[in-house]
């Protein structure tokens, strides 16, 4: 199975200034298709999770593009360029590239 | 817009049995894979079941092979998760999930279903 980890497990922001997580995985996400099937998911206190980030960077209709997502093969980062209050939540890494998927730990965002 | 409701949650004992279900609209049911993730209370998600459009692939997580079944009826839009041999560590947040933008990845979810099993 594919063990996804993130870091930090939890991240106190002040609004307006940068946020980073990072998620690495145990092996490499690249698919027999050449993708690479890595998402992020926010959740937002007593809400489910909300897809933000798919295919490492590509961002969903709607979603702010204070939101990015970048990296490759086995080490990937969520970058918020400018936090506000509603990013308040835990964040989620994702791996669809083979089964079982895999979720990573959470990193919990607070102001 | 698309749309996930699941029912059937609630308390049942260790040993028991529950089957949730997952209305679906919004979209065409029968042309998207259809998943289950969990939630234990205060813990990260857990993907638990997948199972393709006619029903013929499926797929779980370790930790319920031989006690749970996904299953679907493309006729009702509806998805089933039928849990038997129900243990205290299953009690969660059971979500109907589903990626109907191509994305690979869940961009739908539905609110989620409460399981708790104890006694």
């Amino acid at each position: 199975d594919i063990v996804m980890t993130q870091t930090p497990l939890s991240s106190p922001v002040t609004p307006g200034q940068p946020a980073s997580i990072s998620c690495r995985s145990s092996q490499s996400l690249v698919h027999s298709d050449g993708n690479t099937y890595l998402s992020w998911l926010q959740q937002r206190p007593g809400q489910p999770p909300r897809l933000l980030i798919y295919k490492i960077s590509k961002r969903l209709s709607g979603v702010p593009d204070r939101f990015s997502g970048s990296g490759a093969g086995t080490d990937f980062t969520l970058k918020i360029s400018r936090v506000e209050a509603e990013d308040v939540g835990v964040y989620y890494c994702m791996q669809a590239t083979q089964f079982p998927l895999t979720f990573g730990g959470g990193t919990k965002v607070e102001i | 817009e698309v749309q996930l409701a699941e029912s059937g949650g609630g308390l049942v004992q260790p040993g028991g049995s529950l089957r949730l279900s997952c209305t679906a609209s919004g979209f065409t049911f029968s042309s998207y894979w259809m998943s289950w993730v969990r939630q234990a209370p205060g813990k990260g998600l857990e993907w638990v079941a997948s199972l393709n459009q006619d029903g013929s692939g499926k797929y779980y997580v370790d930790s319920v092979k031989g006690r749970f079944t996904i299953s679907r009826d493309n006729a009702k839009n509806s998805l089933y998760l039928q849990m038997n041999s129900l243990r205290a560590e299953d009690t969660a947040i059971f979500y109907c999930a589903t990626d109907v933008m191509g994305t690979w990845a869940y961009d739908s979810w539905g609110q989620g279903a409460l399981v708790t099993v104890s006694s």
